[in-house]
């Protein structure tokens, strides 16, 4: 039972088109970070959250951009897709607060984003 | 940054074979974690260590948290064909506000 929903699974679509990729969680999660995936490779931070209206950059340069209005929901966005943005995006959560990164994130099953 | 480095890179065995892999850094952690990643899903946690030297298990699997505080390894026995998938390592310092995730090990079980 997923508590952390990525939607859409699959998305293929043509270059220069504006996409938002969503994630939204019911575990009443303060953190949510964004990761890209390439197939069976490292997982990279792009983006996260420490809460409501908090956004900070993670450790690799993406073109994308995120936004945390709501605390259960952190969509991102790429307003032109280029086939380099072609890989699988990882949406996690967890709790703020000191000791709680220690009990790990809770992922997605993730979007696989295919760019033609 | 800190950075864990994990091998082996990829492995191949033969369902039945016990498996181990492992983890290491340049600076210490405080807490170990290991996540288990099955195809076209997102990673889900295995184990989670706390202490240095503490040694874990989840059914066949069995974890330790090295006593140098820079490593760790990961066990697994008799390995089933629904063990393939990528194992990563994370491990968490201090006050720090993300945890750091290592490279990954590839693990295919052949019948």
């Amino acid at each position: 039972e997923a508590d952390i929903y990525q939607t859409p699974r699959y998305l293929v679509i043509g270059t220069g088109k504006k996409i938002t990729l969503e994630c939204s969680q019911t575990m009443g999660h303060d953190k949510m970070y964004w990761y890209q995936q390439d197939p069976g490779m490292e997982l990279h931070l792009i983006h996260y959250s420490y809460g409501v209206n908090s956004t900070e950059k993670g450790d690799l340069s993406s073109e994308s951009t995120v936004s945390r209005i709501r605390t259960e929901h952190f969509p991102l966005t790429l307003e032109s897709a280029r086939p380099s943005h072609t890989s699988q995006y990882l949406c996690a959560s967890s709790k703020l607060g000191t000791g709680w990164e220690i009990r790990g994130y809770t992922f997605g099953s993730g979007t696989r984003l295919t760019v033609v | 940054g800190q950075q864990l480095n994990q091998s082996p890179q990829s492995m191949f065995i033969q369902e039945g074979e016990d498996v181990s892999m492992n983890c290491t850094s340049s600076s210490i952690f405080n807490t170990w974690l290991w996540y288990k990643q099955d195809p076209g899903e997102g990673p889900v946690l295995l184990i989670a260590l706390y202490k240095a030297g503490e040694l874990t298990s989840n059914g066949r699997l069995t974890a330790q948290f090295g006593i140098t505080r820079k490593d760790s390894f990961l066990n697994i026995s008799a390995s089933i064909p629904s063990d393939v998938g990528i194992y990563f390592c994370a491990g968490h310092y201090g006050t720090a506000s993300k945890l750091t995730f290592g490279t990954g090990t590839r693990l295919q079980v052949t019948l």
